[in-house]
């Protein structure tokens, strides 16, 4: 069984560039939620995707978009990268309405300068 | 909204002694409650997950959880620390919002 999985493993963008995150999500799981761990702090939700659809979305501006593919693998896109938005970025996958138990990937660390 | 707190952001603990990591909840229904590890540079690794059936919840690596209505607490402990047991802490809850929602989490140190 393949775990999740997240490309690339570091990232460095400067302020105002774009920036496109992947996640291969864990076999037999449907849905995708993204979260932000800036340093020293807890995750805080982006949003979750589910069958190809937005299913649910945190305090986050729209240039924080996303995708979900059919094979349920997900992007994370971020437009006008500020110097804020440096953190650590995780991918989690799960079955919808199995309490919620989500499977993270090792995340990508993004640099903003 | 659900959320949860966890006290003290750092927990020192001699190897062999007991580990006990704080986490109090609030949530208006009853909620799912989980304890996630995160090892450096790693993402969250799940130690167990409260969903009802059981109060006292045993997880990976020893590591157990009692979910206390009445006190809103879902503390973790385990009874012998290991060195490998070093890491970063997430209590986190929903309540069935398609989000998890963490606490700050606590780091916890093992003296040899």
């Amino acid at each position: 069984e393949t775990g999740v999985t997240q490309s690339p493993t570091h990232l460095i963008k400067t302020r105002g560039q774009q920036v496109t995150l992947r996640c291969s999500s864990q076999s037999g799981h449907n849905t995708v939620s993204w979260y932000q761990q800036a340093l020293g702090q807890g995750p805080q939700f982006i949003f979750q995707y589910y069958r190809e659809e937005e299913n649910g979305r945190g305090n986050f501006p729209p240039r924080f978009s996303g995708l979900q593919f059919p094979n349920y693998s997900s992007e994370l896109n971020v437009n006008a990268l500020e110097l804020d938005d440096s953190a650590l970025y995780l991918c989690a996958s799960s079955e919808q309405g199995v309490y919620n138990e989500q499977f993270f990937g090792p995340g990508t660390r993004l640099t903003v300068l | 909204a659900q959320s949860v707190t966890q006290l003290g952001s750092h927990v020192s603990v001699s190897e062999g002694a007991l580990v006990l990591l704080r986490c109090n909840y609030s949530s208006s229904v009853p909620p799912y409650l989980f304890w996630y590890v995160q090892y450096p540079n790693q993402g969250l690794q799940l130690l167990l997950k409260y969903t009802s059936a059981a109060t006292l919840v045993k997880g990976i690596n020893g590591f157990e959880a009692e979910f206390k209505k009445s006190e809103t607490s879902f503390h973790l402990t385990k009874p012998s620390a290991h060195m490998s047991d070093a890491a970063e802490y997430f209590c986190a809850v929903d309540t069935g919002r398609r989000a998890l929602t963490f606490g700050s989490g606590t780091r916890l140190q093992v003296q040899p």
